[in-house]
């Protein structure tokens, strides 16, 4: 089993939807969560990051932990075309170096 | 702007030819990551610098090794390139190991392909 395995996708959606990505994750001692976004022929860039169980909002963007369920998601309200590209879940334990990434889905919004 | 650049973008070596990826940055930062990303997959981190203290994962193969001669560069070599090393090849750096969120700064990667 994968230590982080995430909904692989692809999203195609039209403008303005809300976009839901989800992450699971089997080792309890993940305690830090970050989302990263991806470009087509660019490095992932950090996107939002928690770490405690609940909702952390930024702008259009909510990152959702439910620690117990072991289950992270990310929300896009009101998507726009500039959405669209791969967005990596990650997570890592508390003062490790590592980083656990999920495989990505890439999400596709349409004019 | 500060950075991290990777050279060459696309790389075609033909197979047990070896080859050697550059990365740079302008971040000034400790840690140097190297990853092997395929297609629909996991970024696999290989090994990482923390300044000139190299650490490598327990399952990167020996056919991969790096050197950093100093703060700013890092080199990844693929001493017998086999076709499933295939990949995108993804520098990071970040200014410590620990704490949180200890961002990771990706560069754009190195796309290798393997005859």
């Amino acid at each position: 089993q994968k230590e982080v395995e995430q909904d692989p996708g692809p999203l195609s959606v039209p403008e303005g939807a809300i976009v839901s990505l989800n992450c699971t994750y089997s080792n309890s001692a993940f305690q830090y969560f970050m989302w990263y976004r991806q470009y087509s022929r660019k490095g992932p860039e950090l996107l939002m990051y928690t770490y405690s169980s609940g909702n952390k909002e930024d702008g259009r963007f909510t990152a959702q932990v439910d620690k117990s369920s072991k289950y992270i998601s990310l929300f896009i309200r009101d998507s726009q075309p500039s959405d669209s590209a791969t967005y990596l879940c990650a997570m890592k334990y508390p003062d490790d170096y590592k980083l656990s990434f999920g495989a990505g889905t890439t999400v596709t919004v349409r004019a | 702007d500060a950075m991290v650049i990777q050279n060459p973008r696309y790389q075609v070596t033909q197979f047990g030819k070896p080859v050697t990826l550059s990365c740079s940055q302008t971040l000034n930062h400790n840690v140097m990551y190297w990853y092997q990303q395929k297609s629909s997959q996991a970024p696999k981190l290989l090994f990482h610098y923390y300044d000139k203290d190299f650490n490598n994962e327990a399952d990167t193969p020996d056919n991969f090794q790096s050197r950093r001669p100093n703060t700013s560069f890092c080199f990844l070599d693929i001493r017998s390139p086999g076709l499933g090393d295939a990949a995108m090849y993804l520098c990071a750096t970040s200014r410590e190991t620990g704490g949180f969120p200890n961002e990771q700064f990706f560069g754009p990667g190195t796309r290798l392909t393997v005859l």
